[in-house]
Protein backbone atom coordinates (compact mmCIF):
# COMPACT_ATOMS: atom_id res chain seq x y z
CA UNK A 1 0.00 0.00 0.00
CA UNK A 2 1.09 3.14 -0.16
CA UNK A 3 2.38 5.44 2.01
CA UNK A 4 3.64 8.90 2.89
CA UNK A 5 6.60 10.02 6.14
CA UNK A 6 7.45 13.60 6.85
CA UNK A 7 10.13 13.29 9.26
CA UNK A 8 9.78 16.93 10.31
CA UNK A 9 6.33 18.03 12.17
CA UNK A 10 8.22 21.28 12.46
CA UNK A 11 10.70 23.62 11.06
CA UNK A 12 11.82 27.22 12.02
CA UNK A 13 14.23 28.69 9.27
CA UNK A 14 15.23 32.35 9.06
CA UNK A 15 13.79 34.75 6.18
CA UNK A 16 16.21 34.41 3.53
CA UNK A 17 17.71 31.32 4.25
CA UNK A 18 17.29 28.16 2.47
CA UNK A 19 15.14 25.33 3.39
CA UNK A 20 14.83 21.64 2.54
CA UNK A 21 11.45 19.71 3.49
CA UNK A 22 11.65 15.68 3.67
CA UNK A 23 9.54 13.13 2.64
CA UNK A 24 10.05 9.13 2.17
CA UNK A 25 7.39 6.92 0.12
CA UNK A 26 6.26 3.81 -0.10
CA UNK A 27 4.94 2.45 -3.18
CA UNK A 28 5.59 -0.87 -5.12
CA UNK A 29 5.04 0.95 -8.36
CA UNK A 30 6.11 4.28 -10.22
CA UNK A 31 4.36 6.72 -8.21
CA UNK A 32 2.93 10.37 -8.56
CA UNK A 33 4.50 12.46 -6.39
CA UNK A 34 2.95 15.90 -5.27
CA UNK A 35 3.64 18.61 -2.63
CA UNK A 36 0.77 20.96 -1.53
CA UNK A 37 0.63 23.73 0.92
CA UNK A 38 -1.61 24.93 3.18
CA UNK A 39 -2.57 28.25 4.73
CA UNK A 40 -4.20 28.35 8.16
CA UNK A 41 -7.60 27.06 7.67
CA UNK A 42 -7.79 27.04 3.41
CA UNK A 43 -7.33 24.36 1.69
CA UNK A 44 -4.45 22.67 -0.22
CA UNK A 45 -2.64 24.65 -3.38
CA UNK A 46 -0.36 22.56 -5.55
CA UNK A 47 2.89 23.74 -5.76
CA UNK A 48 4.93 20.62 -7.73
CA UNK A 49 3.86 17.18 -9.09
CA UNK A 50 6.21 14.46 -10.58
CA UNK A 51 4.96 11.89 -13.10
CA UNK A 52 8.26 10.64 -15.16
CA UNK A 53 10.91 11.86 -16.92
CA UNK A 54 13.34 14.52 -15.46
CA UNK A 55 13.65 14.21 -11.36
CA UNK A 56 13.67 17.85 -10.69
CA UNK A 57 10.83 19.67 -10.88
CA UNK A 58 9.84 23.52 -10.82
CA UNK A 59 6.66 24.44 -9.07
CA UNK A 60 5.13 27.65 -8.22
CA UNK A 61 7.18 30.21 -5.86
CA UNK A 62 10.05 29.71 -6.03
CA UNK A 63 10.10 25.85 -5.41
CA UNK A 64 11.75 22.59 -6.70
CA UNK A 65 11.74 19.14 -5.38
CA UNK A 66 13.96 16.49 -6.54
CA UNK A 67 12.81 12.69 -7.01
CA UNK A 68 15.67 10.06 -5.86
CA UNK A 69 14.21 6.10 -6.34
CA UNK A 70 17.11 4.69 -4.55
CA UNK A 71 16.10 6.50 -1.58
CA UNK A 72 12.64 6.67 -2.25
CA UNK A 73 12.58 10.67 -1.43
CA UNK A 74 11.33 13.68 -2.90
CA UNK A 75 12.65 16.56 -0.84
CA UNK A 76 11.43 19.69 -1.02
CA UNK A 77 13.83 22.67 -1.87
CA UNK A 78 13.67 26.57 -1.87
CA UNK A 79 16.79 28.03 -2.23
CA UNK A 80 15.50 31.53 -0.36
CA UNK A 81 12.63 31.25 2.11
CA UNK A 82 10.08 34.33 2.52
CA UNK A 83 8.11 35.19 5.61
CA UNK A 84 4.67 34.42 3.18
CA UNK A 85 6.21 30.63 2.70
CA UNK A 86 4.61 29.93 6.46
CA UNK A 87 2.50 27.25 6.29
CA UNK A 88 1.67 23.53 6.67
CA UNK A 89 3.71 21.67 3.74
CA UNK A 90 2.43 17.84 2.72
CA UNK A 91 3.75 15.78 0.36
CA UNK A 92 1.16 13.34 -1.40
CA UNK A 93 2.17 10.49 -3.09
CA UNK A 94 -1.00 8.58 -5.78
CA UNK A 95 -1.25 6.55 -8.92
CA UNK A 96 -3.73 7.54 -12.25
CA UNK A 97 -5.81 5.67 -11.57
CA UNK A 98 -6.03 6.08 -7.12
CA UNK A 99 -6.63 8.30 -4.62
CA UNK A 100 -3.14 10.53 -2.88
CA UNK A 101 -2.10 9.32 0.41
CA UNK A 102 -0.92 12.36 1.94
CA UNK A 103 1.97 12.26 4.87
CA UNK A 104 1.23 13.81 8.36
CA UNK A 105 2.75 17.58 6.80
CA UNK A 106 5.77 19.87 8.16
CA UNK A 107 4.68 23.01 9.70
CA UNK A 108 6.88 25.94 8.71
CA UNK A 109 7.53 29.01 10.87
CA UNK A 110 9.77 31.47 8.91
CA UNK A 111 11.67 33.63 11.56
CA UNK A 112 12.46 37.52 10.52
CA UNK B 1 -7.74 31.70 -6.69
CA UNK B 2 -9.48 28.21 -6.00
CA UNK B 3 -11.84 26.99 -8.94
CA UNK B 4 -13.65 24.82 -6.45
CA UNK B 5 -16.39 26.07 -3.97
CA UNK B 6 -17.23 24.20 -1.10
CA UNK B 7 -20.36 25.28 1.12
CA UNK B 8 -20.99 25.61 3.85
CA UNK B 9 -18.12 26.86 5.19
CA UNK B 10 -18.98 26.10 8.93
CA UNK B 11 -20.99 23.78 10.41
CA UNK B 12 -21.83 22.25 14.23
CA UNK B 13 -23.81 19.28 14.20
CA UNK B 14 -25.27 17.05 17.44
CA UNK B 15 -23.91 13.18 17.46
CA UNK B 16 -26.14 11.14 15.94
CA UNK B 17 -27.73 13.58 12.78
CA UNK B 18 -26.93 13.44 9.67
CA UNK B 19 -24.98 16.36 7.29
CA UNK B 20 -24.82 17.12 3.40
CA UNK B 21 -21.39 19.32 2.77
CA UNK B 22 -21.68 20.14 -1.01
CA UNK B 23 -18.93 20.95 -3.31
CA UNK B 24 -18.87 23.10 -6.81
CA UNK B 25 -16.11 22.13 -9.34
CA UNK B 26 -15.11 23.51 -12.42
CA UNK B 27 -16.36 22.86 -15.88
CA UNK B 28 -14.66 19.70 -17.43
CA UNK B 29 -13.25 18.61 -14.37
CA UNK B 30 -14.70 15.00 -14.12
CA UNK B 31 -13.01 13.53 -11.14
CA UNK B 32 -13.80 14.50 -7.60
CA UNK B 33 -12.38 13.31 -4.79
CA UNK B 34 -13.50 13.91 -0.92
CA UNK B 35 -11.21 14.02 2.23
CA UNK B 36 -11.07 14.09 5.97
CA UNK B 37 -8.61 16.28 7.62
CA UNK B 38 -8.81 16.47 11.35
CA UNK B 39 -6.87 18.40 13.10
CA UNK B 40 -3.07 18.60 13.27
CA UNK B 41 -3.19 15.54 10.27
CA UNK B 42 -2.91 15.20 6.89
CA UNK B 43 -5.90 14.81 4.69
CA UNK B 44 -7.59 11.11 4.65
CA UNK B 45 -9.01 9.72 1.48
CA UNK B 46 -13.11 9.18 1.89
CA UNK B 47 -13.95 8.18 -2.07
CA UNK B 48 -13.81 9.66 -5.31
CA UNK B 49 -15.98 9.94 -8.31
CA UNK B 50 -15.57 10.17 -12.10
CA UNK B 51 -18.43 10.96 -14.43
CA UNK B 52 -20.94 10.27 -11.66
CA UNK B 53 -19.93 6.70 -10.45
CA UNK B 54 -17.49 5.79 -7.24
CA UNK B 55 -14.15 4.99 -8.17
CA UNK B 56 -12.44 3.84 -5.34
CA UNK B 57 -12.91 4.32 -1.60
CA UNK B 58 -10.67 4.91 1.72
CA UNK B 59 -11.00 3.35 4.87
CA UNK B 60 -14.43 5.13 5.49
CA UNK B 61 -17.49 2.92 6.92
CA UNK B 62 -20.85 3.22 4.91
CA UNK B 63 -22.67 5.99 6.59
CA UNK B 64 -19.88 8.25 4.27
CA UNK B 65 -21.91 8.16 1.17
CA UNK B 66 -21.35 10.73 -2.00
CA UNK B 67 -23.07 11.97 -5.32
CA UNK B 68 -21.76 14.01 -7.98
CA UNK B 69 -23.64 15.19 -10.58
CA UNK B 70 -23.89 16.10 -14.90
CA UNK B 71 -22.70 19.93 -13.75
CA UNK B 72 -19.54 19.06 -11.84
CA UNK B 73 -21.09 19.73 -8.41
CA UNK B 74 -21.41 16.74 -6.00
CA UNK B 75 -22.27 15.79 -2.25
CA UNK B 76 -20.86 14.57 0.88
CA UNK B 77 -23.31 12.88 3.04
CA UNK B 78 -22.54 11.56 6.66
CA UNK B 79 -25.18 9.65 8.39
CA UNK B 80 -25.08 9.09 12.07
CA UNK B 81 -22.62 11.34 13.11
CA UNK B 82 -20.40 10.38 15.76
CA UNK B 83 -17.84 13.40 17.79
CA UNK B 84 -14.75 11.68 15.86
CA UNK B 85 -16.02 12.78 12.61
CA UNK B 86 -15.54 16.57 13.72
CA UNK B 87 -12.71 17.40 11.23
CA UNK B 88 -12.31 19.64 7.97
CA UNK B 89 -13.83 18.11 4.64
CA UNK B 90 -11.99 18.84 1.50
CA UNK B 91 -13.40 18.53 -1.56
CA UNK B 92 -10.95 17.90 -4.24
CA UNK B 93 -11.47 18.06 -8.12
CA UNK B 94 -9.34 17.21 -12.16
CA UNK B 95 -9.78 17.14 -15.37
CA UNK B 96 -7.26 14.56 -15.57
CA UNK B 97 -6.44 12.65 -12.31
CA UNK B 98 -2.73 12.71 -13.54
CA UNK B 99 -2.73 16.24 -13.47
CA UNK B 100 -3.04 17.06 -10.12
CA UNK B 101 -6.03 17.91 -7.80
CA UNK B 102 -7.51 21.43 -7.12
CA UNK B 103 -8.75 21.58 -3.99
CA UNK B 104 -11.39 23.81 -2.17
CA UNK B 105 -11.10 25.47 1.03
CA UNK B 106 -13.20 22.90 3.23
CA UNK B 107 -16.12 23.00 5.36
CA UNK B 108 -15.72 22.89 8.89
CA UNK B 109 -17.73 20.20 10.98
CA UNK B 110 -18.03 20.02 14.47
CA UNK B 111 -19.93 17.50 16.16
CA UNK B 112 -20.93 18.00 19.08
Amino acid sequence: AQSVTQPDIHITVSEGASLELRCNYSYGATPYLFWYVQSPGQGLQLLLKYFSGDTLVQGIKGFEAEFKRSQSSFNLRKPSVHWSDAAEYFCAVGTRNNDMRFGAGTRLTVKP
Amino acid sequence: ETGVTQSPTHLIKTRGQQVTLRCSSQSGHNTVSWYQQALGQGPQFIFQYYREEENGRGNFPPRFSGLQFPNYSSELNVNALELDDSALYLCASSPDRAEGYTFGSGTRLTVV
